[in-house]
């Protein structure tokens, strides 16, 4: 298993304005998965963090909106840049176990865009 | 694209009773793998249940069994003897089989509820 801490926990946030959201996990892992749960939706897989390379994001996410920093194997930073109301979401870190597709989530990060 | 449906936005169960979740999927491909999670208040995400498709024999983890009918592209949790600390969120999920893609498609979740 793998602990993940993330921070804030919360924020209330201007818009216009950034904030970084933090990840770090107890182990090192080669990728780390950031993840978007808009109220009342479904997680969305922004883009997965590979330590010594750019992240590769999925579609309808871009580097300029969601900048993303891997340092090294146990840290990530995903950055949601210039927020409006709209990207007012949990925000989660995720990383694979052992076993394929079992992933473990931080408690996610609650933004709220005014 | 794969879609994962998930029909009941919400359900509730009596203590002790049993209670199965709904979802089907779409997919072109044969082989993947699905996923239970379940996310209580507190947010943080586990994983409840898996299954890859290419096994006939359905996934069972104490309590929790699933029902894969992989011709019907459905794939429902019963959840046995339910207590309290089973109320959460449950997400059915799906993932390629292999490849660079690691991606989980989630459905839109399950609120479960259990009265005492």
């Amino acid at each position: 298993s793998a602990v993940i801490s993330q921070k804030p926990s919360r924020d209330i946030c201007q818009r216009g304005t950034s904030l970084t959201i933090q990840c770090q996990v107890d182990s090192q892992v080669t990728m780390m998965f950031w993840y978007r749960q808009q109220p009342g939706q479904s997680l969305t897989l922004i883009a997965t963090a590979n330590q010594g390379s750019e992240a590769t994001y999925e579609s309808g996410f871009v580097i300029d909106k969601f900048p993303i920093s891997r340092p090294n194997l146990t840290f990530s930073t995903l950055t949601v840049s210039n927020m409006s109301p709209e990207d007012s979401s949990i925000y989660l870190c995720s990383v694979e176990g052992g076993r394929v597709g079992e992933l473990f989530f931080g408690e996610g990060s609650r933004l709220t865009v005014l | 694209a794969q879609t994962v449906t998930q029909s009941q936005p919400e359900m509730s169960v009596q203590e002790a009773e049993t209670v199965t979740l709904s979802c089907t999927y779409d997919t072109s491909e044969s082989d993947y793998y699905l996923f239970w999670y379940k996310q209580p208040p507190s947010r943080q995400m586990i994983l409840v249940i898996r299954q890859e498709a290419y096994k006939q024999q359905n996934a069972t983890e104490n309590r929790f069994s699933v029902n894969f009918q992989k011709a019907a592209k459905s794939f429902s949790l019963k959840i046995s003897d339910s207590q309290l600390g089973d109320a959460a969120m449950y997400f059915c999920a799906y993932r390629t089989l292999g490849g660079s893609n690691y991606k989980l498609t989630f459905g839109k979740g399950t609120l479960l509820t259990v009265n005492p």
